[in-house]
């Protein structure tokens, strides 16, 4: 069945860039999203790409898709305390309402 | 102010309480959701209503009883529930006119069951 693939944690220094990387199963998704999640709050969406695409910019967010190894990856720019989260990758199959989840990666930033 | 509203945020309960968890949108979408939250797991769809027909369930105990009495409100209603049901229940809504359906998430009712 589907099945999208994250690392729990990531643990990056203030100020470098930080890489949050996904693969899926599913070759005929058609976006792909990224979510973030605040302690204590709901996720929030961050940037999604649409399958046809291969990278989006988007101030210090960068997303890389790779179709053909399934991967999708997460770039944060100059990493701020305030980017503590747990980012999510997603996919979906057109206007299906279901969308497949991975479990979410801990972006942990030291000082 | 995410535009979706649940409450409440907090719930503890015992196995044999009723209880019920309210969400609320006003931002015009027209689908709503329920999703199952558990640490260090991908979130589950639990229910899925468009125009307030349900059109997912996935195999979801009876023990969990959604209601969508209009466009805006959804609610999940709660009886002899499992500790294992503890978990973060996310309400979410969209707009689905095709394209990217991309969700807007409540903060979440954190549930304990004793």
């Amino acid at each position: 069945g589907e099945d999208v693939e994250q690392s729990l944690f990531l643990s990056v220094r203030e100020g470098d860039s930080s890489v949050i990387n996904c693969t899926y199963t599913d070759s005929s998704s058609t976006y792909l999203y990224w979510y973030k999640q605040e302690p204590g709050a709901g996720l929030q969406l961050l940037t999604y790409i649409f399958s046809n695409m291969d990278m989006k910019q988007d101030q210090r967010l960068t997303v890389l898709l790779n179709k053909k190894d399934k991967h999708l990856s997460l770039r944060i720019a100059d990493t701020q305390t305030g980017d503590s989260a747990i980012y999510f990758c997603a996919e979906s199959m057109g206007s299906n309402y279901q969308l497949i989840w991975g479990a979410g990666t801990k972006l942990i930033i030291k000082p | 102010e995410t535009g979706v509203t649940q409450t409440p945020r907090h719930l503890v309960m015992g196995m044999t309480n009723k209880k019920s968890l309210k969400c609320e949108q006003h931002l015009g979408h027209n689908a709503m959701y329920w999703y199952k939250q558990s640490a260090k797991k991908p979130l589950e769809l639990m229910f899925v209503y468009s125009l307030e027909e349900r059109v997912e369930n996935n195999s979801v105990p009876s023990r969990f009883s959604p209601e969508c009495p209009n466009s805006s409100h959804l609610f999940l209603h709660l009886h002899t529930l499992q500790p294992e049901d503890s978990a973060l229940y996310l309400c979410a809504s969209s707009r689905t006119s095709g394209g990217a359906n991309v969700l807007t998430f409540g903060a979440g009712s954190r549930l304990t069951v004793l």
